[in-house]
């Protein structure tokens, strides 16, 4: 299958500081990616979906200035959470799709986040 | 509105035989996904449905009924390893170039026990 790759794996930051999140499709190029986040126990929520070269398009509820992304090639997407606090601590996973007619989106390894 | 519901966790022997239920009702349906997820890392696909009926893939089947909105997910000759969650996704909304959103369910935590 294909590969997406997302670093870091895991970061622990302190409240306030900003904290970037790589995605990379390492065989294919990504037309669409995808950034979710996973509180304990619950399911995975999306909160964007952006599309190379064009904004992204946050779901309701999530704040765009707080959680930017840049798209700007078709194999790399970056989440950044900005000025975090506690509450932003959770699991966030990437997804990626790029093969036409399939749909399948296949997931990175996810970034553990702490924010003390 | 989504929603997707399946049974929050199950247990099962080794070598047993195993169905996980998935019922839906979303706005809109392009496909029903079943992924696997072990715990603390992001989850692999496993099955993708998008005609009624059953798809069989090794030790694991997935089937779909439209008009019922409902889907199962089958796993056969359960291994240790297969103690998992495993994710119920309907793939819907348009997200542009060619890709749709995934609605995930809560998933349902399997432990195969020996």
């Amino acid at each position: 299958g294909a590969v997406v790759s997302q670093h870091p794996s895991w970061v622990i930051c302190k409240s306030g500081t900003s904290v970037k999140i790589e995605c990379r499709s390492l065989d294919f190029q990504a037309t669409t990616m995808f950034w979710y986040r996973q509180f304990p126990k619950q399911s995975l929520m999306l909160m964007a979906t952006s599309n190379e070269g064009s904004k992204a398009t946050y779901e309701q509820g999530v704040e765009k200035d707080k959680f930017l992304i840049n798209h700007a090639s078709l194999t790399l997407s970056t989440l950044t959470v900005t000025s975090a606090h506690p509450e932003d601590s959770s699991f966030y996973i990437c997804s990626a799709h790029g093969h036409r007619g399939l749909y399948i989106q296949y997931f990175g390894a996810g970034t553990r986040l702490s924010v003390l | 509105g989504q929603n997707i519901d399946q049974p929050t966790e199950m247990t099962a022997t080794e070598g047993a035989i195993v169905q996980i239920n998935c019922t839906y009702q979303t706005s809109g349906f392009n496909g029903l996904f079943w992924y696997q997820q072990h715990a603390g890392e992001a989850p692999t696909f496993l099955s993708y449905n998008v005609l009624d009926g059953l798809e069989e893939k090794g030790r694991f089947s997935s089937f779909l009924s439209r008009s019922k909105g409902y889907s199962y997910l089958l796993l056969k000759e359960l291994q240790m390893k297969d103690s998992a969650s495993y994710l119920c996704a309907v793939s819907g909304a348009y997200s542009g170039a060619g890709s749709y959103q995934l609605t995930f369910g809560k998933g349902t935590k399997l432990s195969v026990i020996p």
